[in-house]
């Protein structure tokens, strides 16, 4: 069975940094692209980043580019988000998706607040 | 960016009855290397992830209810649901998987009349 698994989330303060983590099962990372989509609380989701299934290209929205790293661990089979300066309006749940034709697979999501 | 706007925000539907909304994108999402539209639907229940109902839009995943439709071109296209029912309840997206950054459209919330 094709899952994914988000970790990481948490409270942080306004310019800290996290890690989010996602873990794969049912298929190799590395023969699709994936993506890491967010959705503020109440609003609809927003594409943040995607890798190529070479892991050789990365694409970033502009709301995230140069704070964020999105990498992945083959050996692990995860993908990662690496979020710096983290902002007020950050908070949201973060879910990794598999890219299908758009985005078929979805996590559970896991939820980062930065709020002081 | 390439914006998209669905109508209505809100619609309420009786049981049995058609659900129709709508997605407008600001430019086209024609993918000519293959002749279709690079347009997804979704549906979202409240603490899930979203779920994708159709992709290229008017491909139906696999196990989605064949009420669900999607149809449209170039611009506008629209999600038509033939007969709700009471599962169909949920907020409903369009998206756009042409360019980066891919955007979503703002949500049409489906309830029952």
């Amino acid at each position: 069975e094709v899952q994914l698994v988000e970790s990481g989330g948490g409270l942080v303060q306004p310019g800290e940094s996290l890690r989010l983590s996602c873990e794969a099962s049912g298929f190799a990372l590395n023969t699709y692209w994936m993506h890491w989509v967010r959705q503020p609380p109440g609003k609809g989701p927003v594409w943040v980043s995607l890798i190529n299934s070479a892991g050789s290209d990365t694409i970033y929205a502009d709301s995230v580019k140069g704070r964020f790293t999105i990498s992945r661990d083959d050996a692990k089979n995860t993908l990662y988000l690496q979020m710096n300066s983290l902002r007020a309006e950050d908070t949201a749940v973060y879910y990794c998706a598999r890219n299908e034709y758009g985005f078929g697979t979805w996590g559970r999501g896991t939820l980062v607040t930065v709020s002081s | 960016d390439i914006v998209m706007t669905q109508s209505p925000d809100s619609l309420a539907v009786s049981l049995g009855e058609r659900a129709t909304i709508e997605c407008k994108s600001s430019q086209s999402v024609f993918y000519s290397s293959n002749s279709k539209n690079c347009l997804v639907w979704y549906q979202q229940k409240p603490g899930q992830p979203p779920k994708m109902l159709i992709h290229w839009a008017s491909t139906r995943e696999s196990g989605v209810p064949d009420r669900f439709s999607g149809s449209g071109s170039g611009t506008d296209f629209t999600l038509t649901i033939s007969s709700l029912q009471a599962e169909d309840v949920a907020v409903y997206y369009c998206q756009q998987y042409c360019t980066t950054p891919y955007t979503f459209g703002q949500g049409t919330k489906l309830e029952i009349k």
